[in-house]
């Protein structure tokens, strides 16, 4: 059963708006969060963290922000540029484990 | 240079046949992983190594051999391919973060 979703299979957003992409999860051993971005034909790289000490973490255009009542995170990145245009996937790991587990990914357009 | 390769980057094999997928990273990273990416399952992990000699199942490990003699290698086999095992697989190397290999597209016919 899939422990880390995002329901959003796709997203398209105009250059300059603020993008918004959302992430569930199941498991309240998690405590470590993490957005990866993809690019086709490319591995997956690693874009921002949080931990579930915080409930904000930001990086430049990027912010993570974590609400661990709702089991939920989002990833917004103000304003969303062309070179964003990839697939975003969540990831989550326990502090017990090395092992993330990923969600499903959401498509990120962002049209000029 | 510094990095995880993974090799070949696309391979077409038939049913049946054994295949060994390639990864070789250069940073000296204790834990490494392996990943297949799949239409509506994301990544998952197949298996995933402590340090050399020492592998431990994933999410998904049947169908699947690994082995981990020296710690910059860690080479995963399909000991008899199925068309269900037609995916992307990724490597992966923890630091800091987990650093992703860039791929090997795998059709079985």
């Amino acid at each position: 059963d899939q422990q880390v979703k995002q329901n959003s299979p796709s997203l398209s957003v105009q250059e300059g708006r603020i993008s918004i992409l959302n992430c569930d999860y199941t498991n309240s051993m998690f405590d470590y969060f993490l957005w990866y971005k993809k690019y086709p034909a490319e591995g997956p790289t690693f874009l921002i963290s949080i931990s579930s000490i915080k409930d904000k973490n930001e990086d430049g255009r990027f912010t993570v922000f974590l609400n661990k009542s709702a089991k939920h995170l989002s990833l917004h990145i103000v304003p969303s540029q062309p070179g964003d245009s990839a697939v975003y996937f969540c990831a989550a790991s326990a502090y017990t484990g090395n092992q993330f587990y990923f969600g499903t990914g959401t498509s990120l357009t962002v049209i000029p | 240079d510094a990095g995880i390769t993974q090799s070949p980057r696309y391979k077409i094999t038939e049913t049946g046949r054994q295949v060994t997928l390639m990864c070789h990273q250069t940073w000296s990273h204790s834990y490494m992983f392996w990943y297949r990416q799949d239409l509506g399952h994301g990544l998952r992990l197949i298996y995933y190594s402590a340090a050399a000699d020492i592998t431990d199942k994933g999410e998904v490990p049947d169908g699947y051999v690994v082995s981990r003699s020296k710690t910059e290698n860690f080479p995963l086999t399909l000991e008899s391919a199925t068309r269900s095992q037609t995916s992307v697989y990724f490597c992966a190397s923890e630091g800091d973060t987990q650093y992703f290999g860039p791929g090997t597209r795998l059709t079985v016919l």
